[in-house]
């Protein structure tokens, strides 16, 4: 029978433009996330973090925004560069520990394809 | 750094055939973890160890896997008798525990064929 594979919501971008990547999680219970990239060939690449008291935090070209109301994260990217082509994952550890041994069970969404033209 | 590091790269094997994925995690680093990525299912945690103990293996598909970390600096994920439906990148990845903000590493995966 045919396969049906996940489906990736996608982004389209010039070079130079800004990047906004959305990502809804599930568990209001998470305190802790992350943005992953995950190029062809690789393994997810950790980008920017933060923890569920922040509302935003900052890092080189990126932005990471937390709304808990709506359980909502969002990555930016700024000035995005042909480069930055690529899988984008959000995270969520559902452990109430993000330093212990429950941490590391992260729930990842199912990606966003991120493609920059020159 | 050497990263985390996965052998082999690729495996293609035969239906039936036993496989064992290889894994190096950073050194310092007390924390490893399993995942296997698939078009269907993205990417989903298999098991993980802390300093060497498994903690939590109710990702583990079946019986037929199975994962070991003998010391501090590897691990071994095994498939037996491996089947074509277990096609996908492994990937291991590995942080340093206790610390707050200390983010998983991954490395770059083993991409298992099975036909």
């Amino acid at each position: 029978g045919e396969s049906v594979g996940l489906h990736l919501p996608t982004l389209s971008v010039q070079e130079g433009d800004n990047s906004i990547i959305n990502c809804a999680y599930s568990n209001s219970a998470s305190d802790y996330f992350i943005w992953y990239k995950q190029e062809s060939g690789k393994g997810p690449q950790f980008i920017i973090d933060i923890r569920s008291n922040m509302d935003k935090r900052q890092g080189q070209r990126v932005t990471v925004l937390l709304n808990k109301t709506v359980k909502h994260l969002s990555l930016q990217i700024a000035a995005t560069q042909p480069g930055d082509s690529a899988v984008y994952f959000c995270a969520e550890n559902r452990g109430s520990n993000a330093g212990g041994t429950s941490y590391g069970k992260l729930t990842f969404g199912q990606g966003t394809i991120l493609t920059v033209h020159p | 750094d050497a990263g985390v590091i996965q052998s082999p790269r690729h495996e293609v094997t035969e239906m039936g055939q036993e496989v064992t994925l290889r894994c190096k995690p950073i050194s310092g680093h007390n924390s490893l973890f399993w995942y296997r990525q698939t078009m269907m299912r993205g990417l989903e945690l298999l098991i993980y160890f802390n300093n060497n103990v498994p903690i939590d293996d109710s990702g583990m598909p079946e019986d037929r896997f199975s994962a070991k970390m003998p010391n501090a600096s590897f691990s071994t994920l095994k498939i037996q008798p491996s089947e074509p439906r277990d096609s996908a990148v492994y990937f291991c990845a590995s942080r340093r525990s206790g610390q707050i903000n200390s983010p998983l590493h991954f490395g770059n995966g083993t991409r298992l064929t099975v036909t």
